[in-house]
């Protein structure tokens, strides 16, 4: 089945700093999306992606849908506390379901 | 987007017994997901919840584990059922967003502890 490698599996960054994670995936996906999840809650979607080597912001949020289709970046710029959480990269496939990767854990010290 | 009202939001059950976990949503929609996550991991689809029909399960589980109901367009439930420890997850419900980002909402989710 379908797989995504999502990387770094944990950050530890200081306030104001950037961050920047990624998924690969061995298959193509036609949409990406990013999502958080803070602690006893369900993930939320932060920013989707419909074609290849689009760009997208949301704030200080910003991701990419690469050129292969197979894999995805997400940069977090200035970075403050409540960016705390865990962040999941999830592919969306013809089939309409999503493959999740397994998520990268934030911590920023302020 | 759709709002998903997810209950009960957390229990704590015996092992051999069921508990079955409701999703309400408020406004019509096709096509409802069950998730687990299993403590410290990523979403596992368990199965996508047809309204009119059997759910259609993923590989690893089975309807007589984890059955689903749908019975109309804004309503499912998973019962998780002989749970033993194993089963100890949180579990949540989803379904397509009905603005324009295309992307699925997910409700907050039912933490279960099979003790």
């Amino acid at each position: 089945g379908q797989q995504l490698n999502q990387s770094p599996q944990s950050m530890f960054i200081q306030e104001g700093e950037d961050v920047s994670m990624n998924c690969t995936s061995s298959s193509i996906f036609n949409t990406w999306l990013w999502y958080k999840q803070d602690p006893g809650e369900g993930p939320v979607l932060l920013i989707a992606l419909y074609k290849a080597g689009e760009l997208t912001s949301n704030g200080r949020l910003t991701a990419q849908f690469g050129i292969t289709r197979k894999d995805s970046f997400l940069n977090i710029s200035a970075s403050i506390p409540s960016d705390v959480g865990i962040y999941f990269c999830a592919g969306l496939g013809s089939n309409y379901k999503l493959t999740f990767g397994k998520g990268t854990l934030l911590t920023v010290n302020p | 987007s759709a709002v998903i009202s997810q209950k009960p939001s957390r229990d704590i059950c015996q092992r051999g017994t069921s508990l079955t976990i409701q999703c309400q949503v408020d406004s019509q929609v096709t096509m409802m997901f069950w998730y687990r996550q299993q403590p410290g991991q990523s979403l596992t689809l368990i199965a996508t919840a047809n309204q009119g029909s059997e759910a259609t399960y993923e590989s690893g589980f089975v309807i007589d584990k984890f059955p689903i109901s749908r019975p109309n367009l804004t309503f499912s439930t998973l019962t998780v059922s002989n749970m033993s420890p194993e089963d100890s997850s949180i579990y949540l419900c989803s379904v397509e967003a009905r603005d324009s980002s295309y992307g699925y909402t997910f409700g907050s989710g039912t933490r279960l502890t099979v003790v």
